[in-house]
């Protein structure tokens, strides 16, 4: 396992168009977080899953931006009617535990 | 809210010298706190971590000092490589939490 891995690595969209980005964690993780990152700034968590359980979701930016991990494995990050605003880094990490984080290399969104 | 912030936006040291990179948090209920590293295009790397119960910790070139009575936290870099330019960033959370709450970051910029 060579880590974190998240695709794609980069992704222009057209607003209003939907985008979905993939996270596969480390495979004995079983803790997996999304994050977003704008230029300049420290990762904003988004929202986190422990297996495949959404324990945290009140975080997500807005209700166009929706998680799933449906087998516990990897993950998906959906935004729908992508807006301007919406361009940015996405990282995906996961963790064994409290401890112990891991980011990937992110995907970096553009909307036009 | 609570929040976790940086002294300083940009250092630039020359090459062979120690660097600090300071940061500030305000959150009293933090227990865990971590250094990252970040090159361009590239997603966090971790660099050490401390728990409160400590007040330094080594790693290879690294030390992390944690001082809680001031809620400081410093990483210090020791002969400082031009590799080791990029964006360090503090973190933190606490037991009660899985999130972790990012300062702005610091650039460190490494001169021959």
């Amino acid at each position: 396992d060579t880590g974190v891995s998240q695709d794609p690595r980069h992704k222009i969209t057209k607003r209003g168009q939907n985008v979905t980005f993939r996270c596969d964690p480390i495979s004995e993780h079983n803790r997996l977080y999304w994050y977003r990152q704008t230029l300049g700034q420290g990762p904003e968590f988004l929202t986190y899953f422990q297996n495949e359980a959404q324990l945290e979701k009140s975080r997500l930016l807005s209700d166009r931006f929706s998680a799933e991990r449906p087998k516990g494995s990897f993950s998906t990050l959906e935004i729908q009617r992508t807006e301007q605003g919406d361009s940015a880094m996405y990282l995906c990490a996961s963790s064994p535990g409290f401890h112990g984080y891991t980011f990937g290399s992110g995907t970096r969104l553009t909307v036009v | 809210g609570e929040s976790v912030g940086l002294h300083l936006p940009t250092l630039s040291v020359q090459e062979g010298d120690n660097s600090i990179i300071n940061c500030a948090y305000s959150n009293s209920a933090s227990d865990y706190f971590i250094w990252y590293k970040q090159e361009s295009g590239k997603g966090p790397q971790f660099i050490i971590d401390i728990r409160s119960n400590m007040d330094k910790r080594q790693g290879q070139r690294v030390t992390v000092l944690l001082n809680k009575t001031v809620k400081h936290l410093s990483l210090q870099i020791a002969a400082t490589q031009p590799g080791d330019s990029a964006v360090y960033f503090c973190a933190e959370n606490s037991q009660a939490g899985y999130a972790l709450n990012f300062g702005k970051g610091t650039s460190l910029l490494v001169t021959p």
